[in-house]
């Protein structure tokens, strides 16, 4: 199975900051690696798929970069909606894996 | 509008059993494959099963392998997940998730229904 590994597991900002979160795969997965935001009690929600594809609707402060092994989410701009966890996910092959999380918090 | 709603979810003690159902609407069904994926309380998501189009594709966590099926009624729009032998540790709320369907997204779920809580305990 490949292990995603997310870090940091949480980081405090403060809105306008620049947030940068990493996600490294246990074995090269090209550009299958996806991003998503969840609120409390709400679903995820897809923000990035293809390791830096948008997806419709997400706001253009967020971008994803990498392939291989080491891939980057970053919101270049964080508003007060931001506040949330982020998961990657590589979509590589099965079993489907997560990383363990970014929690964004307030400073 | 895309729609998925799971339904099903309760409390049931262990060695029990539980079936979880999730009702599409607003695509063709039958055109994407579909995954769970469970959230146990205040932990990360983990991805449990996932099938494909017609079926004939199936994929399970080893968590679950054994205890889990997943099937799908595409002539109902319907996604199902039988749950078998639960653990304390299946507790979770569990999501249905549709994948992107497009090739170069790989295995991305684009949509998510709102959850059903299943609860395994004494």
């Amino acid at each position: 199975d490949i292990q995603m590994t997310q870090s940091p597991s949480s980081v405090s900002a403060s809105v306008g900051d620049r947030v940068t979160i990493t996600c490294r795969a246990s074995q090269g997965i090209s550009s299958w690696l996806a991003w998503y935001q969840q609120k409390p009690g709400k679903a995820p929600r897809l923000l990035i798929y293809a390791a830096s594809s948008l997806q419709s609707g997400v706001p253009s402060r967020f971008s994803g970069s990498g392939s291989g092994t080491d891939f980057t989410l970053t919101i270049s701009s964080l508003q007060p909606e931001d506040f949330a966890t982020y998961y990657c996910q590589q979509g590589e092959s099965f079993p489907l894996t997560f990383g363990g999380g970014t929690k964004v918090e307030i400073k | 509008e895309v729609q998925l709603v799971e339904s099903g979810g309760g409390l049931v003690k262990p060695g029990g059993s539980l079936r979880l159902s999730c009702a599409a609407s607003g695509f063709s069904f039958s055109s994407y494959s579909i995954n769970w994926v469970r959230q146990a309380p205040g932990k990360g998501l983990e991805w449990v099963s996932s099938i494909s189009r017609s079926s004939t594709y199936i994929y399970y966590a080893d968590s679950v392998k054994g205890r889990f099926t997943i099937s799908r009624d595409n002539a109902k729009n319907s996604l199902y997940l039988q749950m078998n032998s639960l653990r304390p540790e299946d507790t979770a709320v569990y999501y249905c998730a549709r994948e992107k369907g497009i090739p170069v997204a790989g295995a991305v779920l684009v949509y998510w229904g709102q959850g059903a809580l299943v609860t395994v305990s004494s």
